[in-house]
C-alpha cells in the first residue's frame, strides 16, 4: 500500500512566524503536490513537483514556498505565516505516465495562524 | 480553466435508500474523473476512477457514470449504510492537475 505521511496532523502558529509542513511518501513516486483545502472551495493546488529539484506552480501559491531535496520528501513552506493562510493542507503523490494515474493523500495538517 | 461543480453540497438520507451524487466540470478535454471520499478531519481515498474513453465504473455498492461530452459525472451509492457517512469529492484530471468540486457531504441516518 502507498504511504503518504504528513508531519503534523495539528500546528498553531503566530502571525509572521516562518511555517514548514513537511510530506514524505513511500513508493518512490515521482510526482508530489501540496493542496489547501478551505469550506466551500475544494482542494486548490499550492504546489507541484515532478521530480527532485523541480517544481511549478499551481493556482494559488502567493505566500508560500517549496522544497524537494529528496525524491520522497516535499516540505512546503510559509515564510511568513498570516491568518488567512489558516486551513487544512493535503500532500499527495503519484507516479505519473498512464490515463489512470491517481493521487495518494496524506492525512492532513490542519494549520491555526493566529 | 477548469470549474468543477458537485450538488447538492449536503445530503441526509434514511440508511438503505440509494443516493445519487452529482458533478458537472466546463472543459471536456480531460484524462480520466475520480470520485474520492473524505471522512472527517483525514486525507482523501480513491473510490473509482473512471478514463475518459469509459462511460461507467463500478465497484461494489458503488457505480459511476461519465458524460464527457455534456461535462458530467454521477456517483451511485446503493443501499446506503450509516458507514457511507461522508464527504464525496469529485476530481478532473487535465495534463498533471486535478480539479476538484467542494464535495458533497453525506449523511446515511441509521
Amino acid at each position: 500500500d502507498v504511504k503518504v505521511t504528513q508531519s503534523s496532523r495539528y500546528l498553531v502558529k503566530r502571525t509572521g512566524e516562518k511555517v514548514f509542513l513537511e510530506c514524505v511518501q513511500d513508493m518512490d513516486h515521482e510526482n508530489m503536490f501540496w493542496y489547501r483545502q478551505d469550506p466551500g472551495l475544494g482542494l486548490r493546488l499550492i504546489y507541484f513537483s515532478y521530480d527532485v529539484k523541480m517544481k511549478e506552480k499551481g493556482d494559488i501559491p502567493e505566500g508560500y514556498s517549496v522544497s524537494r531535496e529528496k525524491k520522497e520528501r516535499f516540505s512546503l513552506i510559509l515564510e511568513s505565516a498570516s491568518t488567512n493562510q489558516t486551513s487544512m493542507y493535503l500532500c499527495a503523490s503519484s507516479l505519473p505516465g498512464t490515463a489512470r494515474e491517481t493521487q495518494y493523500f496524506g492525512p492532513g495538517t490542519r494549520l491555526l495562524v493566529l | 480553466k477548469q470549474e468543477v461543480t458537485q450538488i447538492p453540497a449536503a445530503l441526509s438520507v434514511p440508511e438503505g435508500e440509494n443516493l445519487v451524487l452529482n458533478c458537472s466540470f466546463t472543459d471536456s478535454a480531460i484524462y480520466n474523473l475520480q470520485w474520492f471520499r473524505q471522512d472527517p478531519g483525514k486525507g482523501l481515498t480513491s473510490l473509482l476512477l473512471i478514463q475518459s474513453s469509459q462511460r461507467e465504473q463500478t465497484s461494489g455498492r458503488l457505480n459511476a457514470s461519465l458524460d464527457k461530452s455534456s461535462g458530467r459525472s454521477t456517483l451511485y451509492i446503493a443501499a446506503s449504510q450509516p458507514g457511507d457517512s461522508a464527504t464525496y469529492l469529485c476530481a478532473v484530471r487535465n495534463d498533471y492537475k486535478l480539479s476538484f468540486g467542494a464535495g458533497t457531504t453525506v449523511t446515511v441516518r441509521a
